[in-house]
C-alpha cells in the first residue's frame, strides 16, 4: 500500500541541525511531489517546502530561507529534510506529505507520514 | 502569501446535528484557466497527522464519508458535517494550493455538545 515512514523522534540543542527522513512505498516515487510540514505542539499546521523527486528542485517557505534544505535519494526512494540554527521554536512535530496528482505541484496533499518529533533543549 | 482565516476557532454540536466550518482566503484561489478552486480540507485528530477530506474545494476524497461535505469559489468556503458523528471529533484546517507557497488556514476544534 502506499506509505510515507518518517525517522524517529530526536532531540537537538541550540544551534545544532537535524535531519529527517521520509521513506516513500507502493507508489512511483518520482512522480509525485513531496511536501514538509511543521506543528509546533498544540499549534496548527504551517508549509515548509516542497521537493521535485524527479529534479530535485525544491521552494522554501520564506522564514525557513537559509536554514532549510530538502534533498531526496531516489535509489531508496527517501526524501529528506534537514534543518539548522535549531532553536526552541523549532520544536515540533514534522510531516511529509504526497502531492495528489502524479507530476503537479499545486495540489492536495493526500499521503501523510506519520510525524517525526524534533525537541530543541539545552 | 496567501492568509487563510477560519471561523469559528472551535465549536460544540450535539450528535447527529451538523457542524458548519468556514475559510476565507486573502486573495482569490479560483485559477480561470481550468476554473477548479485550489483549495483543501483537512482533518486532524489528536496525535495522528492530517487527513486529507475533500480537494478542489468540493471533491471529496475516496473513502470519506458523504456526511463531509464542502462548497465555495473564489475566497469563501464552507466545509459542513451534515450529522456529527463521535468519530468527528477532530480539528480541521482548510489550505490553499493556488500559490506554490502553500498556507493552512488556523484550525477549527470540532466537539461534542
Amino acid at each position: 500500500q502506499v506509505q510515507l515512514v518518517q525517522s524517529g523522534a530526536e532531540v537537538k540543542k541550540p544551534g545544532a541541525s537535524v535531519k529527517i527522513s521520509c521513506k516513500a512505498s507502493g507508489y512511483n516515487f518520482t512522480s509525485h511531489y513531496m511536501h514538509w510540514v511543521q506543528q509546533a505542539p498544540g499549534q496548527g499546521l504551517e508549509w515548509m517546502g516542497i521537493i521535485n523527486p524527479s529534479r530535485g528542485s525544491t521552494i522554501y517557505a520564506q522564514k525557513l530561507q537559509g536554514r532549510l534544505s530538502m534533498t531526496r535519494d531516489t535509489s531508496t526512494s527517501t526524501v529528506y529534510m534537514e534543518l539548522s540554527s535549531l532553536r526552541s521554536e523549532d520544536t515540533a512535530v514534522y510531516y511529509c506529505a504526497r502531492g495528489r496528482r502524479e507530476g503537479y505541484n499545486q495540489d492536495a496533499l493526500d499521503i501523510w507520514g506519520q510525524g517525526t518529533l524534533v525537541t530543541v533543549s539545552s | 502569501d496567501i492568509v487563510m482565516t477560519q471561523s469559528p476557532d472551535s465549536l460544540a454540536v450535539s450528535l447527529g446535528e451538523r457542524a458548519t466550518i468556514n475559510c476565507k482566503s486573502s486573495q482569490s484561489v479560483l485559477y480561470s484557466s481550468n476554473n477548479k478552486n485550489y483549495l483543501a480540507w483537512y482533518q486532524q485528530k489528536p496525535g495522528q497527522p492530517p487527513k486529507l477530506l475533500i480537494y478542489w474545494a468540493s471533491t471529496r476524497e475516496s473513502g470519506v464519508p458523504d456526511r463531509f461535505s464542502a462548497s465555495g469559489s473564489g475566497t469563501d468556503f464552507t466545509l459542513t458535517i451534515s450529522s456529527l458523528q463521535a468519530d468527528d471529533v477532530a480539528v480541521y484546517y482548510c489550505q490553499q494550493y493556488y500559490s506554490t507557497l502553500f498556507t493552512f488556514g488556523p484550525g477549527t476544534k470540532v466537539d461534542i455538545k
